[in-house]
C-alpha cells in the first residue's frame, strides 16, 4: 500500500539558511499534518491543512510557513534557520478529520 | 503543551513476556491512537480507539480506554525482540482540526 512520502530524507543547512520540506500524502487523503520531533522528545504539532486550506496551527515559528497544493502535496518552508530547528520533521495524512493519521518516514534536518 | 504522560518511561522484558504501557491524558478526547517508533525513525500507526470504545484488539495488541480516568493502556502479548521500540500514545481532542497531542513515550526493550 502507498505510504506518505517525504523528501528529502536528510537535510543539512547552515544557520540563517532556508529549507523546504516536501510531503506527498497517501492517495485520496485530503488532510495533511506537520509535526516536529526534537531529540529525545515527543512529536509536536506544527500545522495542518484540509482541502488546501489551513485547518489548524500549533507551535509553529513565524519563520516557518506551509501550504498545500492542488495535488494535495504540502511543503513546509523554513527560513532564518536556527540551531534549535534541528529535528525530525514528520508529515502525516488522513482521509478525513478524526481518523487515523499515517506518518511519513520524516525529514531529519540538521542545522550547523 | 504536554497532553499526557506515559508510564513507565522505560520497560525491559524477556521475549515471550507481555508488555503493558499506560498513558494518561488531561482533556476530553475524540480518539486516542498508539504509535511505535524505532530509534529516530518514522512513526508507525498501531491502533485507534474512539472515545465511545472501551477495548480494541489488533493481532498481539490490546488497547483499553477509560475515559472516566482519562487513561489508556497498550498490551503487547508474547513479545518479540522486534517489538523493541518507543511507544507513544496520541490524543485527538476533536476541537482543533484533529491535531494529535503526544505523550512522552515508553521505551520498550525486549531481550532475546
Amino acid at each position: 500500500a502507498a505510504g506518505v512520502i517525504q523528501s528529502p530524507r536528510h537535510l543539512i543547512k547552515e544557520k540563517r539558511e532556508t529549507a523546504t520540506l516536501k510531503c506527498y500524502p497517501i492517495p485520496r487523503h485530503d488532510t495533511v499534518y506537520w509535526y516536529q520531533q526534537g531529540p529525545g522528545q515527543d512529536p509536536q504539532f506544527l500545522i495542518s491543512f484540509y482541502e488546501k486550506m489551513q485547518s489548524d496551527k500549533g507551535s509553529i515559528p513565524d519563520r516557518f510557513s506551509a501550504q498545500q497544493f492542488s495535488d494535495y502535496h504540502s511543503e513546509l518552508n523554513m527560513s532564518s534557520l536556527e540551531l534549535g530547528d534541528s529535528a525530525l520533521y514528520f508529515c502525516a495524512s488522513s482521509p478525513a478529520s478524526y481518523n487515523e493519521q499515517f506518518f511519513g518516514p520524516g525529514t531529519r534536518l540538521t542545522v550547523l | 503543551s504536554q497532553q499526557g504522560e506515559e508510564d513507565p518511561q522505560a520497560l525491559s522484558i524477556q521475549e515471550g513476556e507481555n508488555a503493558t504501557m499506560n498513558c494518561s491524558y488531561k482533556t476530553s478526547i475524540n480518539n486516542l491512537q498508539w504509535y511505535r517508533q524505532n530509534s529516530g525513525r518514522g512513526l508507525v500507526h498501531l491502533i485507534l480507539i474512539r472515545s465511545n470504545e472501551r477495548e480494541k484488539h489488533s493481532g498481539r495488541l490490546r488497547v483499553t480506554l477509560d475515559t472516566s480516568k482519562k487513561s489508556s493502556s497498550l498490551l503487547i502479548t508474547a513479545s518479540r525482540a522486534a517489538d523493541t521500540a518507543s511507544y507513544f500514545c496520541a490524543t485527538d481532542d476533536g476541537t482543533s482540526g484533529s491535531r494529535l497531542t503526544f505523550g512522552e513515550g515508553t521505551q520498550l526493550t525486549v531481550n532475546p
